[in-house]
């Protein structure tokens, strides 16, 4: 079964730094898709940013970027300039079957 | 990015009462629907999916008969707790998915808080 590990509960981060957030995820699947998604206080989910596994090139949006290293089934997310909207849950999560399956959720909080 | 409408927001009812949730794709024909459970601080727990016209298929633990679904057309999913208990008290997100913005991505309500009193 894919499972999805969030190592970090909480980070933090000062205003205009970047932030690292680390994800990992198991498979023994090829093709499937990842995503990380952002949860402020609202706790409305949102969609922050997308990879297909089999694009080699990392997907980028904005400020957010990711580094996908399928061997090593790793995706991290990199919040360059963080703003202090940025302040939330972020999930990770893998879909292969049609179901996304989330990791545990890193707490951001960034500070003024 | 796509819409989804997820109504009411809050809910309070008394126990052994049901509860109706509303789920609407506003600007997208969803051909798959999702109902998540949330606590406090944790990660979004996977209930049922849905497809238009059909039975929802439920994961393994999620009594079928205590959290009725429905999915009439694509873009309306109901999800009705009935005879809510205390224990019942969480945070249930919807999830639609279609062919907006590609087929793989999920777009979510803002969620329900349902408080069984």
């Amino acid at each position: 079964a894919q499972t999805v590990t969030q190592s970090q509960p909480e980070m933090s981060v000062q205003e205009a730094e970047t932030v690292t957030l680390s994800c990992t995820y198991d498979t023994s699947e090829s093709n499937y898709y990842l995503f990380w998604y952002k949860q402020p206080p609202s706790r409305q989910m949102i969609l922050v940013i997308r990879q297909e596994a089999y694009k080699q090139q990392n997907a980028t949006e904005n400020r957010f970027s990711v580094n996908f290293q399928k061997a090593a089934k790793s995706f991290s997310l990199k919040i360059s300039d963080s703003q202090l909207g940025d302040t939330a849950m972020y999930f990770c999560a893998f879909m292969n079957t049609g179901k996304l399956i989330f990791g545990q959720g890193t707490t951001l909080q960034v500070k003024p | 990015g796509a819409v989804v409408s997820q109504h009411p927001s809050r809910v309070i009812c008394k126990s052994g009462t049901s509860v109706k949730i509303e789920c609407r794709s506003l600007d997208f024909q969803a051909t798959t629907m999702f109902w998540y459970r949330q606590f406090p601080k944790q990660s979004l727990m996977l209930m049922a999916t849905s497809n238009e016209g059909s039975k929802a298929t439920y994961e393994q633990g999620v009594e079928k008969d205590k959290f009725l679904i429905n999915h009439a057309s694509l873009t309306l999913s109901t999800l009705t707790v009935t005879s809510a208990h205390p224990e019942d008290s969480s945070f249930y997100i919807c999830s639609a998915r279609g062919t907006q913005g590609g087929e793989n991505i999920q777009y979510f309500g803002a969620g329900t808080r349902l408080s069984v009193l």
